[in-house]
């Protein structure tokens, strides 16, 4: 099965600060790959499906890149609400697999 | 606007079984591959098991296969999974999630999820 492996486990930032977080595939999954916001108590919601499309409502500060086996989540200016889990997800091959999670927390 | 709504959570002792529900609305159930996906304690979420729309498709992951089983009621607009044999490592928060596309896909809705802890 495809591991994803996020990096970094942890990111501290102040709010207005861009985010970047990484997403590596131990095999190709083309482009294949979405990342899911998750804040505590609630279920994922996803934010970008392969690679670079921003899913319904989603604002434009999150964008999406990569292919292959590295990907690459951005959020341009990080706001209150922006400070959650999020996880990288392959549709690559099965089993659709998810990555271990990065939580961006406020420094 | 779509819902989904999972039920059926419990403390189970292992080898107990156990059957989760989940109640779909907003759109046609019958359009649509439905999943589970679960979350255990502080890790990243675990595809579980896929139902094509008429149900006559199945997959699941390795870690289930052979003691999970979905379904769905397109009638009812319901999926539901059958979870016996249960370990404690099954214990979880367990999520239905609407296919965004045939096939290999993403989940563009998800439930709230239910709880389901083995324990002896």
């Amino acid at each position: 099965e495809v591991v994803l492996t996020q990096s970094p486990a942890t990111l501290s930032l102040s709010p207005g600060e861009r985010a970047t977080l990484s997403c590596r595939a131990s095999e190709s999954v083309s482009g294949y790959l979405a990342w899911y916001q998750q804040r505590p108590g609630q279920a994922p919601r996803l934010l970008i499906y392969d690679s670079s499309n921003r899913a319904t409502d989603i604002p434009a500060r999150f964008s999406g890149s990569g292919s292959g086996t590295d990907f690459t989540l951005t959020i341009s200016s990080l706001e209150p609400e922006d400070f959650a889990v999020y996880y990288c997800q392959q549709r690559g091959s099965w089993p659709l697999t998810f990555g271990g999670g990065t939580k961006v927390e406020i420094k | 606007q779509v819902q989904l709504v999972e039920s059926g959570g419990a403390v189970v002792q292992p080898g107990r079984s156990l059957r989760l529900s989940c109640a779909t609305s907003g759109f046609t159930l019958s359009n649509h591959a439905m999943h589970w996906v679960r979350q255990a304690p502080g890790k990243g979420p675990e595809w579980l098991a896929l139902t094509s729309y008429d149900g006559k498709n199945t997959k699941y992951a390795d870690s289930v296969k052979a003691r999970f089983t979905i379904s769905r009621d397109n009638s009812k607009n319901r999926v539901y999974l059958q979870m016996n044999s249960l370990r404690l490592d099954d214990t979880a928060v367990y999520y239905c999630a609407k296919a965004f596309i045939v096939g290999p896909t993403f989940f563009d809705y998800w439930g709230q999820g239910t709880l389901v802890t083995v324990s002896s």
